[in-house]
């Protein structure tokens, strides 16, 4: 089954303890993307990455860091989260050639930083 | 630079009402555009997307959507709606220009009351 695997699905953390949010797609897609949504905000991109070992910034990328050193994984890393980082997360993928029209979301990570 | 304006951030509904969630675009080029739901504690699915062609685009359960260029709107109907359609929904744009970039509204909290 075709799908965008995020882990943890819940996360509780303490201000300044390192994290990685995991991402992993089975489709083959060389795009991949980081969202965070918060109430009223809608989701807005952190970082994305349009193939191996080559990542941007988004809209909201401080206080996160990504890699891609493998096709199939994105994982996001907060090396020292703080309580305004709690947001539900969501990692896309797509075709780099049909991102535009399709993109494929994981279920989610809810992140709490106390 | 793409943006998208969901006015609304809450629509009650009666069951069995119609209903209209508003969308508008702003773009220098031509667009893609989508409808996201989210039920509540899951992940973003896909309701339906326009990408070219028809206006009028049909989506799943029982949902449809109209692309007005002029008046640069995607709104989003249900003729009836269910207490299963409880949800928060996005609307979304990106651009047909070779941009990656996936942009979301702020979304809508449709409440379906009995």
């Amino acid at each position: 089954e075709a799908q965008v695997t995020q882990n943890p699905r819940y996360l509780i953390t303490v201000t300044g303890k390192k994290l990685t949010v995991t991402c992993s797609q089975n489709m083959n897609h060389e795009y991949m993307s980081w969202y965070r949504q918060d109430p009223g905000l809608g989701l807005r991109q952190i970082y994305y990455s349009m193939n191996v070992e080559v990542t941007d910034k988004g809209d909201v990328p401080e206080g996160y860091k990504v890699s891609r050193k493998e096709k199939r994984n994105f994982p996001l890393i907060l090396e020292s989260p703080s309580p305004n980082q709690t947001s539900l997360y969501f990692c896309a993928s797509g075709a780099l050639k049909s991102w535009g029209t399709e993109a494929f979301f994981g279920q989610g990570t809810r992140l709490t930083v106390v | 630079a793409q943006s998208v304006t969901q006015l609304d951030s809450q629509v009650p509904v009666f069951e069995e009402a119609p209903v209209e969630l508003r969308c508008n675009y702003s773009s220098s080029v031509s667009v893609y555009l989508f409808w996201y739901v989210q039920y509540p504690n899951q992940g973003l699915q896909l309701l339906l997307k326009y990408l070219s062609g028809s206006t009028l685009v049909k989506g799943i359960n029982g949902f449809e959507a109209e692309f007005n260029k002029s008046q640069t709107s995607f709104h989003l109907r249900k003729p009836s709606v269910h207490i299963s359609d409880t949800a928060e929904y996005f609307c979304a744009v990106s651009e047909d220009f070779g941009n990656e970039k996936l942009t979301f509204g702020t979304g809508t909290r449709l409440t379906i009351i009995p």
